[in-house]
């Protein structure tokens, strides 16, 4: 069974421009949530979708925003970029309810230069 | 909102020593889960706790969650190299379903 798949894996941009960021969770799986890692930081939630809905959100500015397809795949996009984005960008997904493990992507590699 | 501190920050033991990260909610959880993530790698779910005072055990690692349900801690016997990563931590809220990450405890291992 293939696992969460984060394309793409290496992103340089510079400030001001905006990037898209996309997922394909695993099969089955209608929930997909969205991490940004950096050092020291831990996991900062960004946001959850579930058919297409966004389930929860994080205290992300504006500038974050995400939307997740029919076929439960979900793209995340940050606009405006400043160099603070520069991060581990992680997607996860996970079967129907709320005790069901996280099963994380390879993640996105975003630099701003 | 939701809080959920992780402490050490960082360790390093020697190779056989035991290790223990800390977990300390601001509200009441519904469950927890740990996770593990390796140097350069994603974070894989390790286990879930539900129930108040649960205790959990895979192979050197026991697993605690609180009789409050407010915190929870990890343990590991006997290290080995194999241990290093960071450990997080993840509890949904009584009522609220987002999950909340710790910040991570950053194992290091010296052989």
């Amino acid at each position: 069974k293939a696992g969460v798949t984060q394309t793409p894996r290496y992103l340089i941009k510079t400030r001001g421009q905006q990037v898209t960021l996309s997922c394909s969770p695993i099969s089955g799986h209608r929930s997909v949530s969205w991490y940004q890692q950096t050092p020291g930081q831990g996991l900062q939630f960004l946001f959850e979708y579930f058919s297409e809905t966004q389930r929860n959100k994080g205290n992300f500015p504006g500038r974050f925003s995400g939307r997740q397809f029919s076929n439960s795949r979900s793209e995340m996009n940050v606009s405006t970029l400043e160099l603070g984005d520069s991060a581990l960008y992680l997607c996860a997904s996970r079967r129907t309810g709320d005790d069901q493990p996280q099963h994380f992507g390879d993640g996105t590699r975003l630099s701003i230069l | 909102g939701q809080q959920v501190m992780q402490i050490p920050q960082y360790q390093h033991v020697q190779e056989g020593e035991d290790f223990t990260t800390y977990c300390n909610s601001s509200t009441t959880l519904s469950n927890i889960q740990w996770y593990k993530q390796r140097p350069g790698g994603h974070p894989v779910f390790l286990i879930q706790l539900v129930k108040s005072g649960e205790v959990k055990k895979q192979k050197r690692l026991t697993f605690q969650f609180g009789e409050a349900k407010k915190n929870s801690s990890l343990h590991i016997t006997a290290t080995q190299t194999t241990d290093v990563g960071t450990y997080f931590c993840a509890g949904h809220g009584e009522y609220g379903n987002k999950l909340v990450f710790g910040a991570g405890t950053i194992l290091r291992v010296k052989s």
